[in-house]
């Protein structure tokens, strides 16, 4: 089983629509990540999260640490949030900010 | 992204051969780190560092050394190129307290 497991795998919305990704990890961490990554492009980071709740425009993550939970939420989705979510952890204690990755989950929204 | 920087970008290479990726930064930070990126595999750590001279293994460092004479350069060397090393490679840097800064990734080819 591996540390860290996202869902769905695919995902496929309307535009306008509000979409949800999970990530759950069976580790202890110190922190959570989300990453965007477009077809052919590089890797960006959007939200770090060791508690409660992050906002950047159309994007929410949440975290609960006692259920080892996250959740990354885009409102109105929109054509270019297609895209690979990816959601990261960095172990507690002195991991040295390794990163552990989920699978990823591939999100296509339609006009 | 501005202060990374992977070259080369693209590379084909035979079996058998060495080769050498770079990263540069000019951030100065302390944590670099080198991963994998495969279909079915997601993101994987093949080595770190943690300052000059200090490097550490990934769970994916076989075939592979790493070297880290400058706190801007962190080179990763696959002595002799094999088939399965054929991925995408990505570079990336730790800003404190923020998240993570990936390089624009290095397609690596070996036929």
């Amino acid at each position: 089983k591996n540390e860290v497991e996202q869902s769905p795998q695919n995902l496929t919305a309307q535009e306008g629509e509000f979409i949800t990704i999970n990530c759950s990890y069976s580790v202890g961490i110190s922190a959570l990540h989300w990453l965007q990554q477009h077809p052919g492009g590089g890797i960006v980071s959007l939200f770090m999260l060791s508690s409660g709740k992050k906002k950047h425009g159309r994007l929410i993550a949440t975290i609960n640490i006692q259920e080892k939970h996250s959740s990354l939420h885009i409102t109105a989705s929109h054509p270019r949030d297609s895209a690979v979510y990816i959601c990261a952890v960095t172990a507690g204690g002195t991991s040295y900010g390794k990163l552990t990755f989920g699978q990823g989950t591939i999100l296509t929204v339609h006009p | 992204d501005a202060g990374i920087t992977q070259s080369p970008r693209h590379k084909v290479t035979e079996t058998g051969t060495p080769v050498t990726l770079r990263c540069h930064q000019t951030e100065n930070h302390r944590y670099m780190y080198w991963y994998r990126q495969d279909p079915g595999h997601g993101l994987r750590l093949i080595h770190y560092s943690y300052g000059v001279k200090d490097t550490d293994k990934g769970e994916v460092s076989d075939g592979y050394s790493v070297s880290r004479s400058k706190t801007e350069d962190f080179l990763l060397t696959l002595e002799s190129a094999t088939s399965s090393q054929t991925s995408v490679y990505f570079c990336a840097i730790r800003p404190t307290n923020y998240g993570y800064t990936f390089g624009s990734g290095t397609r690596l080819t070996v036929v």
